[in-house]
């Protein structure tokens, strides 16, 4: 299967603990996106790769929230002193627009996502 | 601030009818719009996307674009009870942006 995985699935922590996602694109797919969703809610965007380069963050962005894609394959999110608040599904999605240029073109392939679970 | 507005429903309908989905949106500059399933615990698939004025057809779906008013609707014909899913709209591109918005998607129930 070559879509976009993500791991772990699931992951419950404490409150104040740190987690880690990670995010594997598919292959040859230069854009990454982050999004969370809670229930009843459209998925949000959180933050969004160019290859390496994390071109936008959004406002809503704790700096308790750090990404990566440090070679520009797969990517981490990770959330420090997690909060109740930050339960959710976290989704990652790629998108490679190649030979074509501009945001017209730019279809985003979801992952499973990862669904996280503050106590 | 843009906005994607869907009715949550849930709209119910009877299996082989049409199931119409609609989805307003609040910045004129948006150039590109797309319809996303989501069964419940899963992620988003996308199902259609549409660029321009006028009707796009994909087997059962046909999606529609009024760029003048603002809407953006998904028809699903003959209906089944395995299309019973949220229908996420979303939108992207005003300033060039690959940031989409999503509406808070619509729950559609087909009954046999």
């Amino acid at each position: 299967d070559t879509g976009v995985s993500q791991n772990p699935r699931h992951k419950i922590t404490k409150r104040g603990q740190n987690v880690t996602f990670r995010c594997d694109p598919i292959s040859e797919h230069n854009r990454l996106y982050w999004y969370r969703q809670t229930l009843g809610q459209g998925p949000e965007f959180l933050t969004y790769f160019q290859n390496e380069a994390q071109l936008e963050k959004s406002r809503l962005l704790s700096d308790r929230f750090s990404a990566e894609r440090p070679k520009g394959s797969f990517s981490t999110l990770e959330i420090q002193r997690t909060e109740q608040g930050d339960s959710a599904m976290y989704l990652c999605a790629s998108s490679d627009p190649s030979g074509r240029q501009g945001p017209r073109w730019d279809t985003q392939y979801f992952g499973p996502g990862t669904r996280l679970t503050v106590l | 601030q843009k906005e994607v507005e869907q009715n949550s429903g849930p709209l119910s309908v009877p299996e082989g009818a049409i199931a119409s989905l609609n989805c307003t949106y609040s910045d004129r500059g948006s150039q590109s719009f797309f319809w996303y399933r989501q069964y419940s615990g899963k992620s988003p698939e996308l199902i259609m996307s549409i660029y321009s004025n006028g009707d796009k057809e994909d087997g059962r779906f046909t999606a529609q674009l009024n760029k003048a008013s603002q809407y953006v609707s998904l028809l699903i014909r003959d209906s089944q009870p395995s299309d019973s899913a949220t229908y996420l709209c979303a939108e992207r591109g005003s300033g060039g942006s690959y940031i989409p918005t999503f509406g808070r998607g619509t729950s559609l129930i087909v009954h046999p």
